[in-house]
């Protein structure tokens, strides 16, 4: 089925560690986006990518990096966990066919960081 | 800039009642709104979405949402709660030509028996 995949689904990291979370699309959107959501902050975007080779930072950076070396597949990479990342990350993407305004989002990964 | 207010954190009705969330909005340009809908331990989905076209707008599952631009408003309602529409809801507006949208905090709508 088209859609957004993200793996994993479930993590759980000590303060310090890394890690990478994947992100692929299989409609051919031009949009990727990575947002976090926290209890009664609705979804704050991370980092976006509007094209295969861009990246572009969003609300709430800090601590996070992305890379688009693919159309299909952006990653979002935690360099040094810190606590104050354990969250829901979810990816979503956009473009034609589905729409260009409408995004299309993965299931989610849950990352806590202890 | 872009913002979206959602007026309340928690919304609860009985079955059957109907169903009010509310969204207030600021943006600067034309924007296009959206209505999803997260389920528990689920992604969102889309509900409905405003273009500029009819301001009246028809989404999933029987809800509708109203643009109202002097009242920078798009709330989202449903004539009759049903048990499953129990989730968080979120609305969403990005400025025409953004690459951007912005989220609400979202609204939790518990149905009672």
């Amino acid at each position: 089925n088209a859609g957004v995949t993200q793996t994993p689904k479930f993590r759980v990291l000590k303060t310090g560690q890394s890690m990478t979370l994947l992100c692929a699309q299989d409609m051919n959107h031009e949009y990727m986006y990575w947002y976090r959501q926290d209890p009664g902050m609705g979804l704050r975007l991370i980092h976006y990518s509007v094209g295969e080779g861009t990246t572009a930072k969003g609300e709430v950076p800090d601590g996070y990096n992305v890379s688009r070396l693919k159309k299909q597949n952006f990653l979002l990479g935690l360099e040094s966990a810190a606590p104050s990342q354990t969250s829901v990350y979810f990816c979503a993407s956009r473009g034609t066919p589905t729409g260009a305004n409408v995004l299309t989002f993965g299931a989610g990964s849950r990352l806590t960081v202890l | 800039a872009q913002s979206v207010t959602q007026l309340d954190s928690h919304v609860s009705v009985s079955e059957g009642t109907p169903v009010l969330l509310r969204c207030n909005y600021s943006s600067s340009y034309s924007p296009s709104l959206f209505w999803y809908v997260q389920h528990p331990n689920k992604g969102l989905q889309l509900l409905l979405k405003y273009t500029s076209a009819a301001t009246l707008v028809k989404g999933i599952n029987g809800f509708e949402a109203e643009f109202k631009k002097s009242e920078t408003s798009f709330h989202l309602t449903k004539p009759s709660a049903h048990m499953s529409d129990a989730a968080e809801y979120f609305c969403v507006v990005r400025n025409q030509g953004a690459q951007k949208l912005v989220f609400g905090q979202g609204t939790r709508l518990t149905i009672n028996p």
